[in-house]
């Protein structure tokens, strides 16, 4: 089993909808939880971290389920430019600079 | 800032010939990371370094040497390249209180033939 799991798409979605990515992870001491965007040839960016509590930031929402070893990652009203791959990002031993990556998941949105 | 910066943007090389990929940042980072990226499989951790004169491997450290010598500076060494180390590779650098927001570099896309 792959330490990080992702769904890699391509989802094709049309403006204004909603799109959710799921990640599996097989750690189950994993501490922290990251979501990167990649453009394509591009280096990838933090979008956004992953808190137990969930986090919104806009029209994107980030959740944790530890139980069932999985975070989320919903982007509400699509937009041309959220067109990417979606990185799942997961530190297993809290050492900095120590992190897994998903292979992503590739979002793609039409007018 | 400049942030990461990276050089060269692309290279080809061939086999069995040796090159440094150059990483810098200013952003005065403790933490620096050097990763490959390849078709289907997500970026790998080759090298990494926590501080001036400090390194420890990654997940796929072979045919590759890294030295620290300054806090700014973190290069890559291709010993002797294969065809195998075709791939992106980008650098990476943190402060040391955020453990999860790297700073990339906009990668080195290298070819070996």
């Amino acid at each position: 089993r792959k330490e990080v799991e992702q769904d890699p798409g391509p989802f094709n979605v049309p403006e204004g909808a909603t799109v959710a990515f799921n990640c599996t992870y097989s750690n189950s001491a994993s501490q922290s939880f990251f979501w990167y965007r990649q453009d394509c040839r591009k280096e990838p960016k933090l979008l956004m971290s992953v808190y137990s509590s969930g986090n919104e930031d806009g029209r994107f929402t980030a959740q944790l389920n530890r139980a069932s070893q999985y975070i989320s990652l919903l982007i509400r009203d699509s937009k041309l430019s959220d067109s990417a791959t979606y990185l799942c990002v997961v530190n297993f031993d809290n050492t900095v600079g120590k992190l897994i990556f998903g292979t992503g998941t590739r979002l793609q949105v039409f007018p | 800032n400049a942030g990461v910066t990276q050089t060269p943007k692309f290279q080809v090389l061939k086999t069995g010939q040796s090159m440094t990929l150059q990483c810098a940042q200013d952003m005065n980072h403790e933490y620096m990371s050097w990763y490959r990226q390849d078709p289907g499989m997500g970026l790998r951790l080759i090298h990494y370094s926590v501080g001036a004169g400090i390194t420890d491997q990654g997940e796929v450290p072979n045919g590759y040497n890294v030295s620290r010598s300054t806090t700014e500076d973190f290069p890559l060494r291709l010993l002797s390249a294969a065809p195998s180390q075709t791939s992106v590779y980008f650098c990476a650098s943190t402060r040391g209180t955020d453990v999860h927001e790297q700073y990339f570099g906009p990668g080195t896309r290298l070819t070996v033939t």
